[in-house]
């Protein structure tokens, strides 16, 4: 099946550095992916879709200037968490579909877990 | 708006018997499909059933079954002799498909922690 990569798993970076997280699709092209955050014990909200060669669309409330976002090929997408703070220290996940219409599947990255110290 | 309702923010299971996690739904949307996903401690999202709301016959996927009523919009998991392995997060999700272009994401419910007692 197809296989969605993120990279990396774990990250530790102190505050006011900036954290890229990269995306991959393995084996299939993702015109559109999105990235989720999720705080412990709660649900996944998304923070924004990533549009290859063009600008993501960020979800209310989302800073665009600290989630910097590019999708630049088909089967990559990034997301650079710029002047880390704290309250950023979360676990972000990434998803891309296959097929189209009501034949789709999602699959997710295997999440990064930030914690900004 | 669509909106994902789980109502059951933890639910025990005997080690061997079934369990039933809830999910409601509500959309305008005619066309939509409904996802399970468990997400054990370790964070990764792994995707257990899919239902499409044009089928007319409930999905099944091994020891997974979703019980499909689109007139109460409910889309029931349902997971027989449960595993200890079966311990995890487990989340409904619904995603419009209001368009050819497939780029309408997860809406996701606030999920439920499912425990399998030995």
């Amino acid at each position: 099946g197809a296989v969605v990569s993120q990279h990396p798993s774990r990250v530790i970076c102190k505050s006011g550095t900036s954290v890229k997280i990269e995306c991959r699709s393995l084996d299939f092209q993702a015109t559109t992916m999105f990235w989720y955050r999720q705080f412990p014990k709660q649900s996944l909200m998304l923070m924004a879709t990533s549009n290859e060669g063009s600008k993501a669309t960020y979800e209310q409330g989302v800073e665009k200037d600290k989630f910097l976002i590019n999708h630049a090929s088909l089967t990559l997408s990034t997301l650079t968490v710029t002047s880390a703070h704290p309250e950023d220290s979360s676990f972000y996940i990434c998803s891309a579909f296959t097929g189209w219409g009501v034949n789709t599947e999602a699959f997710f990255g295997q999440g990064t877990r930030l914690t900004v110290v | 708006a669509q909106k994902i309702t789980q109502t059951q923010p933890g639910m025990f299971v005997q080690e061997k018997e079934a369990v039933t996690l809830d999910c409601t739904y509500d959309t305008s949307d005619q066309s939509y499909g409904l996802f399970w996903y468990k997400q054990p401690s370790s964070g990764e999202m792994i995707f257990l059933i899919y239902q499409g709301s044009y089928d007319e016959q409930n999905a099944t996927e091994g020891r997974y079954s979703l019980n499909f009523q689109k007139a109460r919009k409910s889309a029931n998991l349902v997971i027989s002799a449960s595993q200890l392995g079966d311990s995890a997060m487990y989340f409904c999700a619904m995603r419009p498909i209001s368009d050819q272009t497939g780029a309408n994401n997860l809406f996701f419910g606030t999920g439920t922690r499912l425990t399998v007692i030995p």
